[in-house]
């Protein structure tokens, strides 16, 4: 079965700092990649995704992600954190080519703290 | 308001209880999905219905018990559980498992504490 890893567990940045939080996948199929973000109190939501095409995408509030397939690898990154930005970010994978494979498989998150 | 919504919110029950947890989207979609979200643990996937068919069982402990009598809706039954079961259980549906390209929306969840 395919597995995701997030190695950042716990992040802590101040404000205008940069982000970039790893995710990589275990699978080698054609997959379809997502972010979800999970902010304090309110249910999971979708930040960006990945099907096909253009392997850079962008997503809302100035997200984006970039699809390395040689790296088996889908980070998600942000220019300038907002406060507004603390959550708790989740990575997942599906298969669609693979029946068995097909609901997605999400990776532990990494919890964003971001400092005013 | 995502169009998928689960009660009760939170739910307290003791290891001789049984209870059960209720999903219901309104975004006519056909697949279905329980989750269970632990601290400090990944999103487990516990059980997938499509078009009211389970297809998938992650090797869940038979104490809890799914139920999806149409594809708006989906139930957990929860029976003897143990202290450790608790947690966050999170419903999410999405169009269907034919295609595989599209996303999970997801429900606020449940939270389950069992004493």
């Amino acid at each position: 079965a395919q597995s995701v890893s997030q190695h950042n567990h716990h992040v802590i940045l101040s404000e205008a700092a940069s982000l970039e939080l790893g995710c990589n996948y275990s699978y080698g199929g054609t997959v379809n990649l997502f972010w979800y973000v999970q902010y304090p109190g309110q249910h999971l939501q979708l930040l960006l995704k990945y099907f096909s095409g253009d392997p850079l995408v962008k997503g809302i509030k100035g997200f984006e992600a970039e699809f390395i397939k040689s790296k088996f690898s889908f980070n998600l990154r942000k220019p300038s954190v907002q406060w507004s930005d603390t959550a708790e970010y989740f990575c997942a994978v599906n298969a669609p080519g693979d029946t068995g494979r097909r609901a997605l498989t999400f990776g532990s998150g990494t919890r964003l703290q971001v400092q005013p | 308001e995502t169009g998928v919504t689960q009660t009760p919110r939170h739910l307290v029950m003791g290891m001789t209880n049984k209870k059960s947890l209720k999903c219901e989207q309104h975004l006519g979609h056909n697949a279905m999905y329980w989750y269970k979200q632990s601290a400090k643990k990944p999103l487990e996937l516990m059980f997938v219905y499509n078009f009211k068919e389970q297809t998938e069982n992650n090797s869940v402990p038979s104490r809890f018990s799914p139920e999806c009598p149409n594809s708006s809706h989906l139930f957990l039954h929860l029976h003897t559980l143990q202290p450790e079961d608790s947690a966050l259980y999170l419903c999410a549906s999405s169009q269907d498992l034919a295609s595989g390209s599209d996303e999970q929306y997801f429900g606020p969840g449940t939270r389950l504490t069992v004493t």
